[in-house]
């Protein structure tokens, strides 16, 4: 079965400094990946997907993730941080490309923003 | 930008009462989801919905559970008998524009519905 595991549940950065969430994924086959965030007391918003286009992905916001098979890792990452950023941040897969397919989310991890 | 509504924002029942959890996806979107977030844990898949029937269920989407599409805007979740493991937040989305045409395309995810059961 596919999924995804995203490691640290809670990041912190300063304010500037370079964001990198980590997510590795399982899957037997070329996957379609997603990042979504989470702003407290909201919804999920799509932030990027990977669909085998190309391997560097640019999203919403700055952000932007990097496919790499041979690591069977798509990390999300920003240049530099904003206060605005502090959220959960989910990657998840879909298992098939049909449209009515699942998503299967990580675990999330909480972004912090210092000042 | 079109979004999925939600309705209500947080929904208080009883232990053993039935509730409806009420959706309006997208328009002209083809395929519709529930999916749950019990606190603290990851966001899980309950149900898709296309061409009024079921595609897929997960094992958490028991008898307990069921989804109708009551006119050409509603999608609804209606929960029996409610448990106390049943609070969490219920997620609707939808996928697919009609006149995009077919493949994978992103989920729209509504702001949720918090469902607390005393």
């Amino acid at each position: 079965a596919q999924s995804v595991t995203q490691l640290g549940s809670h990041v912190s950065v300063s304010e500037g400094a370079l964001v990198l969430l980590r997510c590795n994924y399982s899957s037997s086959v070329p996957p379609y990946l997603f990042w979504y965030v989470q702003y407290p007391n909201q919804g999920l918003q799509l932030l990027l997907k990977y669909t085998s286009a190309a391997t560097l992905v640019k999203g919403i916001n700055g952000f932007e993730a990097e496919f790499k098979k041979s690591e069977t890792s798509f990390h999300l990452t920003k240049p530099s941080a904003h206060m605005s950023d502090a959220a959960e941040y989910f990657c998840a897969v879909s298992p098939s490309y049909s449209s009515a397919s699942k998503i299967i989310f990580g675990s999330g991890t909480r972004l912090s923003i210092r000042p | 930008e079109p979004e999925v509504t939600q309705t209500p924002s947080h929904q208080v029942t009883q232990m053993g009462q039935e509730v409806i959890l009420r959706c309006v996806p997208i328009s002209n979107h083809l395929y519709f989801y529930w999916y749950r977030q019990i606190l603290g844990q990851k966001v899980e898949f309950l149900v898709s919905f296309y061409n009024n029937e079921i595609s897929e269920k997960s094992e958490i989407f028991d008898d307990q559970f069921s989804v109708e599409r009551p006119d050409g805007s509603n999608f609804t979740l209606k929960i029996r008998s409610t448990k106390l493991e049943d609070s969490a937040m219920y997620f609707c989305a939808s996928s697919a524009d009609r006149e995009l045409g077919p493949g994978n395309q992103p989920q729209h995810f509504g702001d949720g519905t918090r469902l607390s059961i005393l």
